[in-house]
């Protein structure tokens, strides 16, 4: 059975600091990875979406990369603002199933 | 785009009460899931319908049903509402399995009491 991790669970930083979100699944055989981003109360944004064939993906100050065969995925986010507070999610999607399968998510607070 | 599109944005319902929620796909795909996330926790898969039927199940009970349209749209209905179904209900559309990401809604916030 599929498990996936998030660590930390909750992260308070500076602004202008660049930080790292680990995601870890228990399971390889996934199609695909995907990071998402959710505002209190709110639904998820799509951030990054990488391939399992893919190492890493970027958009503007976000980089995802993916270690398929160790089951680890890390969210580089650089010169962190107050505007990327929220929780972030990461969610795989196995070859053999059409369900995502979420993380509990990371909680993001970037202080002025 | 106007991307994916559910209503209500809340609602308050009564236990034993039944539910209906909807959620319009994003254009261009076909393909709707639905989750259910409580405070806190990661999203949870309910089901997934594509081409009007139901393709996959996650581990939820049969009063969780659903539908979905000929124009891809779809419902989901929740019977016998308990307390413990409070919760942001979450619908995501893809194209086909989803080999391209899926892109989700604002999701509806029920509230059981």
């Amino acid at each position: 059975k599929q498990e996936v991790t998030q660590i930390p669970a909750a992260l308070s930083v500076p602004e202008g600091e660049n930080l790292v979100l680990n995601c870890s699944f228990t399971d390889s055989a996934i199609y695909n990875l995907q990071w998402f981003r959710q505002d209190p109360g709110k639904g998820l944004t799509s951030l990054l979406l990488i391939q399992s064939s893919q190492r890493e993906q970027t958009s503007g100050r976000l980089n995802a990369s993916l270690d398929k065969s160790s089951g680890r995925s890390t969210l580089y986010i650089a010169a962190s603002q107050p505007g990327d507070s929220a929780t972030y999610l990461c969610a795989v999607l196995m070859d053999s199933s059409y369900k995502l399968i979420f993380g509990s998510g990371t909680r993001l607070l970037v202080r002025p | 785009d106007a991307g994916v599109t559910q209503s209500p944005t809340h609602l308050i319902k009564t236990r034993g009460q039944q539910v209906t929620l909807r959620c319009s796909p994003k254009s261009g795909h076909d393909t709707v899931s639905w989750y259910q996330q409580a405070l806190g926790q990661g999203p949870q898969f309910i089901f997934q319908y594509y081409e009007e039927e139901e393709r996959q199940r996650g581990n939820f009970p049969d009063r969780f049903s659903g539908h979905q349209f000929p124009n891809y749209s779809s419902e989901l209905n929740v019977n016998a509402l308990l307390l413990g179904d409070s919760a942001l209900y979450l619908c995501a559309s893809s194209l086909d399995r989803g080999l391209g990401g899926y892109t989700f809604g604002s999701g509806t916030r029920l509230t059981v009491v």
